[in-house]
């Protein structure tokens, strides 16, 4: 079975700070791992994800995420934040194998001006 | 090119009532999945459909079922309403019976009274 858990449900940050959204991951086979954010009243969508390859992924909006196997995370991150990047951040985990997701229970980000 | 799209956008229904949920998949994609988000919570997978048939199934009761149709496109349906089913109902769309690549539509809101 695999789960994920987000250690910070919400992040005060100010405008033009840098952030790091935290996610852990907890699985018996190899994983594929996503960022998702939601937008108020929107559905998800995708900032990033890692399937294989390069552990350092970079999406979209100028977010990047760091796969680390060894500690089991895939932490979020950006060097700037807007306002605008206020929303609930979704960390989730896959696998090659099977075709579910198991997403995180959030993390509301909030920018203050 | 349209991506997922469901509707309708918002529902209230009292609880014994019976609801259906529909969803078109993104162009091109021939997988759907569904999953519930409570409020402040992360989305739980309900089922997925590949080839018209339910492939995979999460923790949810046989109030909980489904249908794909020949275009791709997907219904939800769910049973006996409960106070407990009050959520956003996502779909997802994807090609091929995976996830690595998966595209959500901007849910519909369920109410139950």
């Amino acid at each position: 079975a695999q789960s994920v858990t987000q250690l910070d449900s919400q992040v005060p940050v100010f405008e033009e700070a840098p952030v790091e959204l935290r996610c852990n991951y907890s699985s018996s086979v190899s994983v594929y791992l996503f960022w998702y954010v939601q937008y108020p009243n929107q559905g998800l969508q995708l900032l990033l994800k890692y399937l294989s390859g390069s552990t350092l992924v970079k999406g979209i909006n100028g977010f990047e995420a760091e796969f680390n196997k060894s500690q089991t995370s895939f932490h979020l991150r950006k060097p700037s934040v807007h306002i605008s990047d206020t929303a609930e951040y979704f960390c989730a985990v896959s696998s090659p194998f099977g075709n579910q997701f198991y997403f995180g229970t959030g993390t509301s980000l909030t920018v203050i001006p | 090119d349209a991506g997922v799209t469901q509707s309708p956008t918002h529902l209230i229904k009292t609880r014994g009532q019976q609801v259906t949920l529909r969803c078109s998949p993104k162009s091109g994609h021939d997988t759907v999945s569904w999953y519930q988000q409570a409020l402040g919570q992360g989305p739980q997978f309900i089922f997925q459909y590949y080839e018209e048939e339910e492939r995979q199934r999460g923790n949810f009761p046989d109030r909980f079922s489904g249908h794909q149709f020949p275009n791709y496109s997907s219904e939800l349906n769910v049973n006996a309403l409960l106070l407990g089913d009050s959520a956003l109902y996502l779909c997802a769309s994807s090609w091929g019976h995976t996830t690595d690549t998966q595209y959500f539509g901007p849910g519909t809101r369920l109410t139950v009274l």
